[in-house]
């Protein structure tokens, strides 16, 4: 069955200190990997994208991290700040353009 | 460049009754998709359309819901009648075209309440 498992589901984090999410997927065949933020009340917006052969791509103080072989994917985020605060979305795009999302990660970042 | 325009932002309407959405994609894009997001959960794939065909309606559920895309720009999505599971928000997205490198663009969502 095509899945993607997100975890923590939610997390709670001091200004200025790093964090890590997980994304683990079992999509088949496996085209490209995204991670989306979605701000409260607003549609998702693609932070990064990697294909089969990337195992590494940021975007600003966004990185993410792709393992193909265990099929596992992680988002780090640097020195957050307030604005960081959103849902993170990991959506694996099957070959046929067929996406299947997450149920995302809830990150609250406090003062 | 404007974004994905989706209204109304909100509605709350009562079960069994009709309700419809509009969403106007990014000038140029192809490809028109409506996605559901119970909260709590990641948004799930309603329809998409090529211009003005579907290329998957899958997981629409045609007792109820229908869409359109006249002339291959604005679409509608209607509920007909409504229930309260369908309390969601319904996300449009549009891309340049239908291939696996091409972003989909979400517009901010029409969040709906059935009581």
């Amino acid at each position: 069955k095509n899945q993607v498992e997100q975890s923590p589901q939610s997390l709670i984090i001091l200004e200025g200190k790093n964090c890590t999410l997980q994304c683990n997927y079992t999509v088949s065949p496996f085209s490209n990997l995204r991670w989306y933020k979605q701000d409260t009340g607003r549609g998702p917006v693609s932070l990064t994208i990697m294909t089969f052969s990337e195992n590494t791509k940021s975007n600003g103080r966004y990185t993410a991290t792709l393992d193909a072989d265990t099929k596992q994917s992680s988002l780090h985020i640097t020195a957050s700040q307030l604005s960081d605060s959103a849902s993170y979305i990991c959506v694996v795009t099957r070959y046929g353009n067929k996406l299947v999302f997450g149920a995302g990660t809830i990150l609250r970042v406090k003062s | 460049e404007a974004g994905v325009a989706q209204s109304p932002r909100y509605k709350i309407i009562e079960k069994r009754q009709s309700v419809a959405f509009w969403c106007n994609p990014i000038s140029g894009h192809a490809t028109l998709y409506w996605y559901q997001q119970i909260l709590g959960q990641g948004p799930k794939l309603l329809i998409q359309f090529q211009n003005n065909g579907v290329v998957d309606d899958s997981q629409l559920p045609k007792d109820r819901f229908s869409a359109e895309r006249l002339k291959g720009v604005d679409s509608t999505l209607k509920i007909q009648p409504a229930k309260l599971e369908d309390s969601a928000v319904y996300l449009c997205a549009s891309s340049l075209g239908a291939s696996f490198t091409d972003t989909q663009y979400f517009g901010p969502g029409t969040r709906l309440t059935v009581l």
